[in-house]
């Protein structure tokens, strides 16, 4: 079964300065599509990028990029000129073929001015 | 406006009383799931259907039924609520075929319940 790992239940980063968030996971398939979801205090899941596994070329979304390791399993979120709206709970997701969305159980962004 | 729809928002409910909350999405999708989220243990999943009358168990299936006679409705049913299954529960959606994978998926709003 694939699993989604985030290590870090909360970070704390300053306006205007860099985070990165981390997230690996496992699978077998070589085809498959991640994701980070923002959810901030209104609780909506907000889709902020997605990367596909054949794709070398790291996604990026104006602020939001990624650093995706394709071997390590690695898919780490880049916030640059962090803003205090970025303050929320961002999940890590996976999704094969017509599979399940499989998420991380998150990591808690803070963001001080 | 392309959206899901679940309701109530938030519920809180007596143990044993028989509960439904509904999800309705204008999107034709043919996938819908519904998840329920924890702090600390993220979003699992409950149950999901691909199609009109195809439904499967998630993750963590144990006290809920879901019944999809029609494309746009999913609704989920706590036959007799228990206090473990208070949670922040979410439906979401997503089109099924070659090419759905990149989509992930539409949620919606989450419905708060608190069974006492």
């Amino acid at each position: 079964a694939q699993t989604v790992t985030q290590s870090q239940p909360e970070m704390s980063v300053q306006e205007a300065e860099t985070v990165t968030l981390s997230c690996t996971y496992d699978t077998s398939e070589s085809d498959y599509y991640l994701f980070w979801y923002k959810q901030p205090p209104s609780r909506q899941m907000i889709l902020v990028i997605r990367q596909e596994a054949y794709k070398q070329q790291n996604a990026t979304e104006n602020r939001f990029s990624v650093n995706f390791q394709k071997a390590a399993k690695s898919f780490s979120l880049k916030i640059s000129d962090s803003q205090l709206g970025d303050a929320a709970m961002y999940f890590c997701a996976y999704r094969a073929g017509y599979s399940t969305l499989t998420f991380g159980k998150g990591t808690m962004l803070l963001v001080s001015p | 406006e392309a959206q899901v729809t679940q309701n109530p928002r938030y519920l809180i409910t007596v143990t044993g009383k028989k509960l439904t909350v509904t999800c309705s999405q204008n999107m034709n999708h043919e996938y819908m799931s519904w998840y329920r989220q924890d702090p600390g243990l993220g979003l699992r999943q409950i149950y999901y259907s691909m199609n009109v009358e195809v439904t499967d168990k998630g993750d963590v299936p144990e006290g809920y039924k879901v019944s999809r006679k029609e494309k746009r409705n999913f609704p989920l049913i706590l036959e007799s609520p228990s206090p473990n299954q208070t949670s922040l529960y979410f439906c979401a959606s997503s089109p099924s075929g070659r090419g759905a994978t990149n989509y992930g998926y539409t949620f919606g709003s989450g419905t708060r319940l608190t069974v006492v």
